[in-house]
């Protein structure tokens, strides 16, 4: 059974601190890792999507990888009132065909 | 920006009836998914799509669910007699390259069965 876990929170940050979101996965055959943004009511946002180990940057977004701990990583520096919203860890296995399995989510909250 | 279109956005049906959820995936993807999300839960995949067939399902995609590419731009799923626990939020998703490149995922049909 492939399983994304992530804590639920929520996280309380301060604004323009950063934020530093956490998954760990089962399936040592994932292959590719992405964080998503979600909005209550609203569909999943890509923010990231990252494949090898260490740590790949866009913007105020670092995402990391380290497949020996099957553990995944989101650090948003900087956080803004608008980075509130829960934060979605999936991993893929196989291809393109194959379904994405996602985390709960990390609720985050910026405190103005 | 390119955009997956779901229609409707909000559907109330009774049990036991069909219903059919629509997607209109972005035209040059060559991918497509649908997931649901129970109210407080995960993100969950139900099927994808490729060249016009099936590629993978999940467990929850049983014999009460179909899926359809109607015409070049539709892209459809039936559920064929609505149970309660079908009520969610269904997402449709189209990838360009699948591979892991990352969905674009549409608004989402709020599907409520009553």
């Amino acid at each position: 059974q492939k399983e994304v876990e992530q804590n639920s929170g929520p996280l309380s940050v301060p604004e323009g601190a950063i934020a530093s979101l956490n998954c760990t996965y089962s399936d040592r055959g994932s292959q590719s890792f992405f964080w998503y943004r979600q909005y209550s009511g609203k569909s999943p946002e890509l923010i990231m999507s990252i494949y090898s180990n260490g740590d790949k940057e866009d913007g105020r977004f670092t995402a990391q990888l380290n497949k020996a701990s099957q553990y995944v990583s989101l650090l948003i520096r900087d956080s803004q009132p608008s980075d509130s919203a829960t934060y979605l860890c999936a991993a893929l296995s196989g291809g393109g065909a194959d379904g994405l399995t996602f985390g709960k989510g990390t609720h985050l909250i910026i405190q103005p | 920006e390119p955009e997956v279109t779901q229609t409707p956005s909000h559907q109330v049906t009774q049990m036991g009836q069909e219903v059919i959820l629509r997607c209109v995936p972005i035209s040059n993807h060559l991918y497509f998914y649908w997931y649901r999300q129970i109210l407080g839960q995960k993100v969950e995949f139900l099927v994808s799509f490729y060249n016009n067939e099936i590629s993978e399902k999940s467990e929850i995609f049983d014999d009460q669910f179909s899926v359809e590419r109607p015409d070049g731009s539709n892209f459809t799923l039936k559920i064929r007699s609505t149970k309660l626990e079908d009520s969610a939020m269904y997402f449709c998703a189209s990838s360009e390259q699948g591979l892991g490149y990352g969905y674009t995922f549409g608004s989402g049909t709020r599907l409520t069965v009553v």
